[in-house]
């Protein structure tokens, strides 16, 4: 079947940058998302990316797709400690969404 | 933006009894919702899909008695855990998409603990 890849942790120090990383193998995918899940919560969008664009940027937020080698990336500057969390990468074709397992961002300070 | 509600946020229930979640979009018109589970430290797992009026397209490995589903206005889907057992204990996550919502916006989860 078609999968969303992802590291499973990363750990930077506050103030510096995080890039989290996702692969994907569905070529036909239309949007490609980033959402954040806080302990115990839900799932919070953060950003999305049309298949068309290569990149997007939102405050802090930069989401960079390379479509070729199906690579996503998050990258998030002047990461603080509340922006430790779990970040899921997914990729959807209409409807139909697929979920990376999730990288687990420690921000230390 | 679009608001996607869930109730309850926490529910703990004897083992053999019913759970009902509730999924509402509060400022659109969800004519299909997705109902997910969570395990501990995993990622999301698509149980089922819903078309509202129409009967849910479940996942493989999902069991449609266990599991009912019910989308019956384009504001409300509910999922019933049916004779819950402990295994069943999970966080349950509910999204949904349709007029007047750009992307798929998910509620915030219910966790289900079952004694």
């Amino acid at each position: 079947g078609e999968d969303v890849e992802q590291s499973l942790f990363l750990s930077v120090r506050e103030g510096d940058s995080s890039v989290i990383n996702c692969t994907y193998t569905d070529s036909s995918s239309t949007y490609l998302y980033w959402y954040k899940q806080e302990p115990g919560a839900g799932l919070q969008l953060l950003t999305y990316i049309f298949s068309n664009m290569d990149m997007k940027q939102d405050q802090r937020l930069t989401v960079l797709l390379n479509k070729k080698d199906k690579h996503l990336s998050l990258r998030i500057a002047d990461t603080q400690t509340g922006d430790s969390a779990i970040y899921f990468c997914a990729e959807s074709e209409n409807n139909d969404m697929r979920f990376g397992a999730g990288t687990r961002l420690t921000v230390k300070p | 933006g679009a608001v996607v509600s869930q109730h309850p946020s926490w529910v703990i229930c004897k083992s053999g009894t019913s759970v009902k979640i509730e999924c509402r979009s509060l400022d659109f018109q969800a004519t299909t919702m997705f109902w997910y589970r969570q395990f501990p430290k995993q990622s999301l797992m698509l149980m089922a899909t819903s078309n509202e009026g129409s009967k849910a397209t479940y996942e493989q490995g999902v069991e449609k008695d266990k599991f009912l589903i019910n989308h019956a206005s384009l504001t409300l889907s509910t999922l019933t855990v049916t004779s819950a057992h402990p295994e069943d204990s999970s966080f349950y996550i509910c999204s949904a998409t349709g007029f007047g919502a750009n992307v798929l916006t998910f509620g915030a989860g219910s966790r289900l603990t079952v004694l």
